[in-house]
């Protein structure tokens, strides 16, 4: 089974805060994403990555940045956290040349 | 980005009935796969389809791939109350830069 772990479930930041969020696969899957999810809006992309080291925005990054400095670890980085950066977010992995991806349990977080 | 059009957006049934729940595009995808997510957790993959015409079941779940491949519906048959949770429909294009394109969600609650 494909596991996908994300660091924390619950997080409470301040804002202007540097946040990091991760994520770790075990399935040596060479694509990984990160997806926050609001209510009414679904899931929208953030980033993902295709491989080691690299990285391509998706729908809304603006405010994020990762790293994928490992295959198996994905992480997400709010710089400066701020209010509207409060959600739910979701971290998915997909093996190279396969359509389905595989979510992590997701990170609720809450800037104040 | 580009979204599918899900619907309904909500359900509230009685225990024991059928559901159905669909999803259109305007764009033809190759890949339809249905995702359902429970209360504080990560989407979990129910049904992939590969092929138009496809049609496949998983338990009391059913899902069809529609023949213009702009189209897809699940069913879910009597229903209990451990089918609550958000239902997401997906479709995947080689072409569209490898990502997945989301619906919204039908949210469905089931009154025991």
């Amino acid at each position: 089974d494909v596991k996908v772990t994300q660091s924390s479930r619950y997080l409470v930041k301040r804002t202007g805060e540097k946040v990091f969020l991760e994520c770790v696969q075990d399935m040596d899957h060479e694509n990984m994403f990160w997806y926050r999810q609001d209510p009414g809006l679904g899931l929208r992309l953030i980033y993902f990555s295709y491989d080691v080291k690299m990285k391509e925005k998706g729908d809304i990054p603006e405010g994020y940045s990762v790293s994928r400095e490992k295959k198996e670890r994905f992480s997400l980085i709010l710089e400066s956290a701020s209010t509207n950066q409060t959600s739910m977010y979701l971290c998915a992995s997909r093996d190279r040349g396969r359509e389905t991806q595989y979510f992590g349990p997701g990170t609720r977080l809450l800037v104040l | 980005g580009q979204q599918l059009n899900q619907s309904p957006q909500s359900m509230f049934i009685q225990e024991g009935e059928d559901v159905s729940m669909n999803c259109t595009s305007s764009s033809i995808f190759n890949t339809w796969l249905w995702y359902k997510q429970e209360p504080g957790e990560g989407p979990v993959l129910l049904i992939a389809l590969y092929k138009a015409g496809e049609l496949t079941s998983n338990g009391r779940l059913t899902a069809q791939f529609g023949i213009t491949r702009k189209d897809s519906f699940l069913n879910i048959s009597a229903s209990i109350p451990s089918d609550v949770g958000i239902y997401f429909c997906a479709g995947f294009n080689a072409g569209n830069n490898r990502k997945l394109i989301w619906g919204l969600g039908t949210s469905l609650a089931v009154n025991p």
